[in-house]
This record gives C-alpha cells, structure tokens and sequence, in this order.
C-alpha cells in the first residue's frame, strides 16, 4: 500500500547549527501532513503541520516545506538545541483521521 | 493539563497469555486511537473509536480486540501473545467530534511497554 517513508534513519548536527529531516511520500492524493518529535520513552508529540494547498509553514523555530511535484517534506529547526534531541517522524492523515508514519530520523545535538 | 492516561505501563507476559492495555483519553476528547510501535519502528495504526463505536480499522491482528466504554475510555485485548507483540502501545485521543473538513489533533499518552517472553 501507499507509505510515507524518511530518508534517513540518523541526523547528527552541532548545537546551534540548522536541521533538515526529510521525509518523502508516495501517495499523491495525501492532503495533510505532520511533523511528530518523540523523546525517548514517550509518545509522538505533534510539532507543525501543513495542507496540500501550502508549500511552506513556519512555526517557532521550525519550518516545513512541501513539494508536491516531488512529494518531498521537510522539516528545518533553526539553532538547533540539545532539547530537541528526539525521533522526528512525518505522518499523513488518512482515512477517519487516523495517522500513516514514515520512518523515524534520530537527531542528535553534538555540543 | 490533563492528558491521556494508559496503564499499565509496562507489562511482561509469556507466550500464549493475554493481556488488557487501558487508554484514559483528555477529558471531552471522544476519539481514540490505538497504534503499536515495534523497537526501532514507526507506530502503526491499530484502530480508532468514536462515540463507543469502530471509526478505522488498521493492522490489527485478530488476537486482538478493542473497544470504547460510555466514560469514552477504551481497552486493548491481546489474547494468544507472541514473541512479536513485544512492542511499545500508544493510545491517542481527539476531539470533541468527528473530524470533518479540519482535522482534531491526536494527542499521545505515555505508551505502554508490552514484552513478551
């Protein structure tokens, strides 16, 4: 069936520096899109969130972008944080609301 | 705030036992979810209740079943366990109503850790 998948399984930036996770989706009907953090030991914790009729949201400190040409997401933090350590996954709203997740990126601040 | 209350929130069992996960949603929330999250996977969803009634089924296994209660709580049945449903078990929960044009944000309890020996 239809998936949404990430790239990369690991990401590994320097404290203060800018991340980009991405995250790429195979269902072209897919009309809403969410960034999710999960620390260890809890559960999926909703970040930002973007329609198919936008191509970019900004939030604080974080941005997603949306290219539905390539159905391609991103999700950029600005001055990454060591609080930000965690799991990013993007998911996608199907169905009666449930949510299809891709394949989780661990971000690791590096001090 | 209050937030979605599971419990237990680890439980060991053996092969062949059952279990029963509880899932206390946000006050006025009247959806949940239910998803498992294998080590080092992404959560799947299992299935989601409105008003007490099966709003989406995912891949949940036939050993299992659910349900929502009149006080909107809900229960995770496991019965005939493997070694495979080792696994972390969220529930989430929306509301109040069903989602229509705009989306109900899905808010996560802690999970509760299953093992199964």
């Amino acid at each position: 069936g239809e998936s949404v998948g990430l790239h990369l399984p690991t990401l590994s930036v320097q404290e203060g520096d800018n991340s980009i996770i991405n995250c790429a989706y195979s269902n072209s009907a897919s009309d809403y899109f969410i960034w999710y953090k999960q620390e260890s030991g809890k559960g999926p914790q909703f970040i930002i969130d973007i329609r198919s009729n936008m191509d970019k949201r900004q939030g604080q400190r974080v941005t997603v972008l949306l290219n539905k040409t390539v159905k391609h997401l991103s999700l950029q933090i600005a001055a990454t944080q060591p609080g930000d350590s965690a799991v990013y996954f993007c998911a996608e709203v199907q169905g009666a609301q449930k949510l299809v997740f891709g394949q989780g990126t661990r971000l690791t601040i590096n001090p | 705030a209050a937030g979605v209350i599971q419990s237990p929130r680890h439980l060991i069992k053996e092969k062949r036992e059952t279990a029963t996960l509880k899932c206390y949603p946000i006050p006025r929330h009247d959806t949940v979810y239910w998803y498992q999250q294998g080590p080092g996977q992404d959560p799947q969803f299992l299935i989601s209740f409105y008003e007490k009634m099966q709003s989406d089924k995912g891949s949940i296994p036939d050993r299992f079943s659910a349900q929502q209660f009149s006080d909107y709580h809900s229960e995770l049945n496991m019965s005939s366990l493997e070694l495979g449903d080792s696994a972390l078990y969220f529930c989430a929960s929306s509301g109040p109503g069903l989602a229509g044009v705009s989306y109900n944000e899905q808010f996560f309890g802690p999970g509760t850790r299953l093992t199964v020996l």
